[in-house]
């Protein structure tokens, strides 16, 4: 069973203030992926990461995936209160479960004005 | 608007009764994914169907079940609904078998009294 580890779990911080979240396993992934998930609705993906030790940047937000492609980070700069929400990564498996996205439990963030 | 529809959005049921979740993927989309989500155990992977198939299937319980029609929607059934059953649902849709990003619907959420 592959399963994802989030940390930390909860993250509460003042507007402009920079944070990592972490998404660890003992599995290796095929591609990483990290959603952003609002309440009432539905993940939305923010990124996909497929190459280990990979970088993408998407605003305000960068995304490193691990050497190993067992880990990988998010990185907020200078948050701000729309940042606010669960933070999902999602591992896809390789081989014979590589149509399975297994899921992290999140980090829920709030930033506060 | 994700281009994937969920419905209905609330479902109150009692215990023991039967009930039918659908799901109409993104237009273009062949497949579709159904997860579970609680808060102690976050998002987990119930079944996946490819143009009418099933394709892999994850800790699903004997009591639901899925299907995909010819026109690609989906519905998740569960019977002899318990308590512990009470969570959000979400289907979510990509394009082909392999996943490189989930599309999610909006979810029903199932209270089960």
């Amino acid at each position: 069973t592959q399963l994802l580890e989030q940390s930390p779990q909860f993250l509460s911080i003042q507007e402009g203030e920079n944070l990592t979240v972490y998404c660890n396993s003992s599995s290796v992934f095929s591609s990483l992926q990290w959603y952003r998930q609002e309440p009432g609705e539905g993940p939305v993906l923010l990124v996909t990461v497929v190459t280990g030790g990979e970088v993408k940047k998407l605003k305000r937000l960068t995304f490193q995936f691990g050497d190993a492609r067992k880990d990988s980070s998010l990185h907020i700069t200078a948050a701000q209160p729309g940042d606010t929400g669960l933070y999902l990564c999602a591992g896809l498996g390789s081989g014979g479960s590589n149509y399975k996205l297994t899921f992290g439990k999140g980090t829920l963030l709030t930033v506060n004005p | 608007d994700s281009g994937v529809t969920q419905t209905p959005k609330h479902l109150i049921t009692a215990t023991g009764q039967r009930v039918t979740l659908r799901c109409s993927p993104r237009s273009g989309d062949l497949s579709v994914y159904w997860y579970q989500q609680s808060l102690d155990q976050g998002l987990q992977f119930l079944i996946q169907y490819y143009n009418g198939e099933e394709r892999a299937k994850g800790n699903i319980l004997e009591r639901f079940s899925a299907q995909q029609f010819p026109d690609l929607h989906s519905e998740l059934n569960l019977s002899s609904l318990e308590l512990g059953d009470s969570a959000l649902y979400f289907c979510a849709s990509s394009a082909g078998a392999v996943n490189y990003g989930y599309t999610f619907g909006s979810g029903t959420r199932l209270t089960v009294v």
